[in-house]
């Protein structure tokens, strides 16, 4: 049974451009997170998507943008990037919207805008 | 918004050794959680304790709900311990969303 598969695994990007990095979820999971994490500090949430709504979004400018597909699988989209993009991105799957003990974290993507 | 933060920032450990990791948190929570993060990025799920005592082989962990803390104990480290460590905690919006606030780390060093 795989787990949360995030692609691709690592990004370089240049400033202004813009990226769209994909999440599937773990088999039988309907909510996906998505969380940024800096250099040095704890992941930030970005938003999390259920029923393919965008349920709840963190501090993020709206150049952060989503999906979620009807397989429960999410793409993460970034426009205009910044310098500041430049991040370990985190998907989390879980089982209804809830976080809970059933929230598996992919290995993550590393963007690096230039 | 919550905040939540961890003490010690960085902790090196000879092995064999024991430790204790501290995570505070500013308001009330649904759930709390505490992760690994191994060099390569991938955050494992250790315990998922909103309040009480859980124990997992070396490691157990005790949260304190009314008193807004949780302490993660590694008994007996090994240089595998090595990487940050980082609690979380669940905040259920409205009932129809949640999302996890993660604290500012600890990062340990088992050295031999």
């Amino acid at each position: 049974d795989a787990g949360v598969t995030q692609s691709p695994t690592h990004l370089i990007k240049t400033r202004g451009q813009q990226v769209t990095l994909r999440c599937s979820p773990k088999s039988g999971h309907d909510t996906v997170s998505w969380y940024q994490q800096a250099l040095g500090q704890g992941p930030q949430f970005i938003f999390q998507y259920y029923e393919e709504e965008e349920r709840q979004r963190g501090n993020f400018p709206d150049r952060f943008s989503g999906h979620q597909f009807p397989n429960y699988s999410s793409e993460l989209n970034v426009n205009a990037l910044l310098l500041g993009d430049s991040a370990l991105y985190l998907c989390a799957s879980s089982l209804y919207f809830f976080v809970g003990p059933e929230a598996f974290f992919g290995q993550g993507t590393r963007l690096t805008v230039v | 918004g919550i905040q939540v933060e961890q003490s010690p920032p960085d902790l090196i450990l000879q092995e064999g050794a024991n430790s204790t990791l501290r995570c505070n948190f500013s308001d009330s929570v649904n759930n709390l959680q505490w992760f690994h993060q191994n060099p390569w990025g991938q955050l494992i799920n250790l315990f998922y304790i909103p309040s009480g005592t859980k124990q997992n082989g070396r490691l157990s962990a005790t949260t304190v709900a009314t008193e807004r803390y949780s302490l993660l104990y590694i008994s007996s480290s090994q240089t595998t311990d090595s990487g940050v460590y980082f609690c979380a905690v669940e905040q259920i919006n409205t009932g129809t969303a949640s999302k996890l606030t993660f604290g500012t780390g600890t990062r340990l060093q088992v050295t031999l």
